[in-house]
């Protein structure tokens, strides 16, 4: 059975950090694109980066670009997301996601920016 | 950037009724690369539809896309009382960025 798992979320103030980890099994890590997504309180999903495979390609949304990082650990099956000089508005469920377009999401990690 | 608009915001509707939910893409969107989406309060979103019109694995054959180009449908034929949630389309064919529409909350009438 396909697992994501996140874990890392918690309260930071504004220009803090943050680093969120993914756990993934079920599935061959390796040869999956992996993604973020976020969901600020009441509202929709929005996508925050993947990553490709092998970590060559990194792709993000144009409001994290310089301040946030996306990367994997293939021997350790693992996801990350490190979240520099974060702002009240990246408050959101962050959501790990196998996949590129078909995602298979996990249960989220909430991230509450606020001081 | 493709944006997608989901219509209506709110469908009201009873169980056992049909349910049309259409998501309309600013340009085409390549290779009919669209997913939907189902997320119920407190839960995580649930891939239902993916490639416009393949239905996941275990997915009941009640869901089905259609569409193609700009133009895509959910369609859940006959409402059961858990399938009353939030839909989200998403675009993956003309990406970075990967786009999702605004949802359509089916609602219990």
């Amino acid at each position: 059975e396909v697992q994501v798992v996140e874990s890392g979320g918690g309260l930071v103030q504004p220009g803090g950090s943050l680093r969120l980890s993914c756990a993934a099994s079920g599935f061959t890590f390796s040869s999956h694109w992996m993604t973020w997504v976020r969901q600020a309180p009441g509202k929709g999903l929005e996508w925050v980066a993947n990553i490709n495979q092998d970590g060559s390609a990194r792709y993000y949304v144009d409001s994290v670009k310089g301040r946030f990082t996306i990367s994997r650990d293939n021997a350790k099956n693992s996801l990350y997301l490190l979240m520099n000089s974060l702002r009240v508005e990246d408050t959101a469920i962050y959501y790990c996601a196998k996949g590129y377009g078909d995602l298979y999401w996990g249960q989220g990690t909430p991230v509450s920016v606020s001081s | 950037e493709i944006v997608l608009t989901q219509s209506p915001g709110t469908l009201s509707l009873s169980p056992g009724e049909r349910a049309t939910l259409s998501c309309r893409a600013s340009q085409s969107v390549s290779n009919n690369f669209l997913s939907w989406y189902q997320q119920k309060p407190g839960q995580a979103p649930r891939l239902l539809i993916y490639g416009a019109s393949s239905r996941l694995s275990g997915i009941p054959d009640r869901f089905s896309g259609s569409g193609s180009g700009t133009d895509f449908t959910l369609t859940i034929s006959r409402l059961e009382p858990e399938d009353f949630a939030v839909y989200y389309c998403q675009q993956y064919g003309s990406s970075p960025p990967l786009t999702f529409g605004g949802g359509t909350k089916v609602e219990i009438k």
